[in-house]
């Protein structure tokens, strides 16, 4: 079955660009769609298909998405950034989400 | 504005039923499918299955198959999830989510109910 590889953690410097991938044998044929999650809250949408922002989404967040790696990137970090990140992808079938990334902010 | 309120906290004993409900406002319901995704205490998220709003058709995790129901009333815009014969490890905080508009992903998500499954 299909499988979303993301690393347990990513840290980042306040102001520094955090990069979050997220592996999958060609993911680059699909779109990738990306959520944040705070503790204690449910999951926010932050990139739909790949490069898209929803209203409301600061333009820090930009994706990216080719060969076996999709990338969120997020430039100039925030405090309010902290949180886990979770990839997700429709497999024709099934929904897949990946493990996610907690992100730190240091 | 686009909201999905979820029903309250629950606490179950093995082998009992659960039935979690999920109330949209503010779009067309039957335009848009939902979702419904479970997150065990400090893990991550779990994709349960999927519900047509428009036609009802549903499609559930291979997991779960057997074991949860999903339907719709349309006459009050609100979506349901049942899930039987609960064991210890279906504890877990449940969202509904709406689909997006472009594709297959969740613009909106309900608050969350937490099922607790407890002898």
């Amino acid at each position: 079955s299909y499988e979303l590889t993301q690393p347990l953690s990513v840290s980042v410097a306040l102001g520094q660009t955090a990069r979050i991938t997220c592996g999958g044998n060609n993911i680059g044929s699909t779109n990738v769609h990306w959520y944040q999650q705070k503790p204690g809250q449910a999951p926010v949408l932050v990139i739909y298909r790949d490069t898209n922002r929803p209203s409301g989404i600061p333009e820090r967040f930009s994706g990216s998405n080719s060969g076996n790696t999709a990338t969120l990137t997020i430039s100039r970090a925030q405090a309010g950034d902290e949180a886990d990140y979770y990839c997700q992808v429709w497999d024709s079938i099934t929904v897949l989400f990946g493990g996610g990334t907690k992100l730190t902010v240091l | 504005q686009v909201q999905l309120v979820q029903s309250g906290a629950e606490v179950k004993k093995p082998g009992a039923s659960v039935k979690v409900s999920c109330k949209a406002s503010g779009y067309t319901f039957t335009s848009y499918g939902i979702t419904w995704v479970r997150q065990a205490p400090g893990q991550g998220l779990e994709w349960m299955g999927w519900i047509s709003a428009y036609n009802g058709n549903t499609n559930y995790a291979q997991k779960l198959q057997g074991r949860v129901t999903m339907t719709t009333d349309t006459s009050t815009s609100t979506a349901y999830m049942e899930l039987r014969s609960l064991r210890s490890d279906d504890t877990a905080v449940y969202y509904c989510a709406k689909r997006g508009s472009a594709g297959f992903y969740f613009d909106y998500w309900g608050q969350g109910t937490l099922v607790t499954v407890s002898s």
